[in-house]
């Protein structure tokens, strides 16, 4: 059974609005969430995380929220730009001397003109 | 330049071959990874490394291996065992405590 689970495959928002990624999960046991937003055909790159025992964190137009009691994780873009257009996937984590990451199956942002 | 440089960006191959995709880091890390992303898919992980000459499997490792010589390269190997071995590669390398850095992946086809 999937662990972390991202249930919408694609969101579209209109310029200037805001996109908001969700992301359930299973496993109360990890240490951070993290995002990372992918274009096709390049590797992920990383846009924000939250720690397990943070509720918000805030970076420019990245706010990641984390209600651990719904086990829910979400990532608001306010403003919504153009650039913002690409595949988000959320990963859990936990510190095991390597990082092992579960990632979700990811969700395709389209911002509209 | 610091960061990760896997090649071939495009690899095909016939089935029953080995192929081994490569990954380099210049980023001193001694963790890396390697994930496999399939259509539709989060990425998966195959294998990592936590330091020199050593290695662990993921969650998918059957089909594959690698190798962890020196602290720079993490080749991974796809072997014929690997009954589909089609799609996204992607090599990544982290310091313990922080988040993991990505390649720009390299996409295997088996004709």
């Amino acid at each position: 059974d999937q662990q972390v689970k991202q249930n919408s495959p694609s969101l579209s928002v209109q310029e200037g609005r805001i996109s908001i990624l969700n992301c359930d999960y299973t496993n109360s046991m990890f240490d951070y969430f993290l995002w990372y937003k992918k274009y096709p055909a390049e590797g992920p790159t990383f846009l924000i995380s939250i720690s397990s025992i943070k509720d918000k964190n805030e970076d420019g137009r990245f706010t990641v929220f984390l209600n651990k009691s719904a086990k829910h994780l979400s990532l608001h873009i306010v403003p919504s730009q153009p650039g913002d257009s690409a595949v988000y996937f959320c990963a859990e984590g936990v510190f095991q001397g390597a990082q092992k990451l579960v990632f979700g199956q990811g969700t395709r942002l389209t911002i509209n003109p | 330049d610091g960061g990760i440089t896997q090649s071939p960006k495009y690899l095909f191959r016939k089935e029953g071959q080995n192929v081994t995709l490569s990954c380099e880091q210049n980023l001193n890390h001694d963790a890396m990874y390697w994930y496999r992303q399939d259509p539709g898919q989060g990425l998966r992980l195959i294998y990592y490394s936590q330091i020199v000459n050593d290695f662990q499997k993921g969650d998918i490792a059957e089909g594959y291996s690698v190798s962890r010589e020196k602290k720079e390269s993490f080749p991974l190997t796809v072997t014929s065992a690997q009954k589909n071995p089609t799609a996204f590669y992607l090599c990544a390398s982290s310091t313990p405590s922080n988040e993991q850095f990505f390649g720009p992946g390299t996409r295997l086809t088996v004709l």
